[in-house]
């Protein structure tokens, strides 16, 4: 199947500054890429969906100001969390839909372990 | 998108068939059925889709009834490394809202 490459796997940073995660779709354009995060021995939950060359589509409670998604490629997401705290530490995913797949269509990064000190 | 529902938890044995239900009563005439599993600190991984009937891969089957409100996923023959959360989706392929219900973990005992 097609590969969704995330970036970092693992960041550690103070409180206060801002951390940026790639997401990549490798042999596909992704026009549609979906940020999630996570939280021990929880589901996945939706933050955003981004659409290349629009705004993002934040889900409600998620503070857009935030979590600032770009996505100016067909290849490339990107997720900044802004002056980052403790409460924001948490397993971020990136997934990306590929629209030329015949079956799986949606694929997903290995994901970002985002521990803020 | 169509909510789920999941047992939380499941446990088996290594070597047994595991049967996991999904019920989905609300789902469209368009949606699509698709499973993923997840292993911890990683994203999840496609295992498989179906629309109606039986589907079946190298990893899993896939039953759906007639009227399509449940499905089940079916792992022959676990083994420990069969122990991860799964999840099922129910809606359109180029459906952008794409939330994922609370799974089923699984554990696999030797």
């Amino acid at each position: 199947g097609a590969v969704v490459s995330q970036h970092p796997s693992r960041v550690i940073c103070k409180s206060g500054t801002s951390v940026k995660i790639e997401c990549r779709s490798l042999d596909f354009q992704a026009t549609t890429m979906f940020w999630y995060r996570q939280f021990p021995k929880q589901s996945l939950m939706l933050m955003a969906t981004s659409n290349e060359g629009s705004k993002a589509t934040y889900e409600q409670g998620v503070e857009k100001d935030k979590f600032l998604i770009n996505h100016a490629s067909l290849t490339l997401s990107t997720l900044t969390v802004t002056s980052a705290h403790p409460e924001d530490s948490s397993f971020y995913i990136c997934s990306a839909r590929d629209p030329g797949a015949t079956n799986e269509k949606l694929f997903f990064g290995s994901g970002t372990q985002l521990s803020v000190l | 998108l169509a909510k789920t529902t999941q047992p939380i938890s499941m446990d088996s044995y290594e070597g047994q068939e595991v049967n996991i239900t999904c019920s989905h009563n609300n789902i469209a005439t368009n949606d699509y059925i698709t499973w993923y599993q997840q292993f911890p600190s990683q994203g999840p991984r496609f295992i498989i889709q179906g629309y109606k009937t039986k589907v079946t891969n190298e990893v899993a089957s896939l039953f759906i009834p007639a009227d399509r409100k449940s499905s089940t996923l079916s792992l022959p023959r676990v083994s420990l490394s069969d122990t991860a959360v799964y999840y099922c989706l129910v809606g359109e392929t180029n459906n952008n809202d794409m939330r994922f219900g609370a799974g089923t973990r699984l554990t696999v005992k030797p």
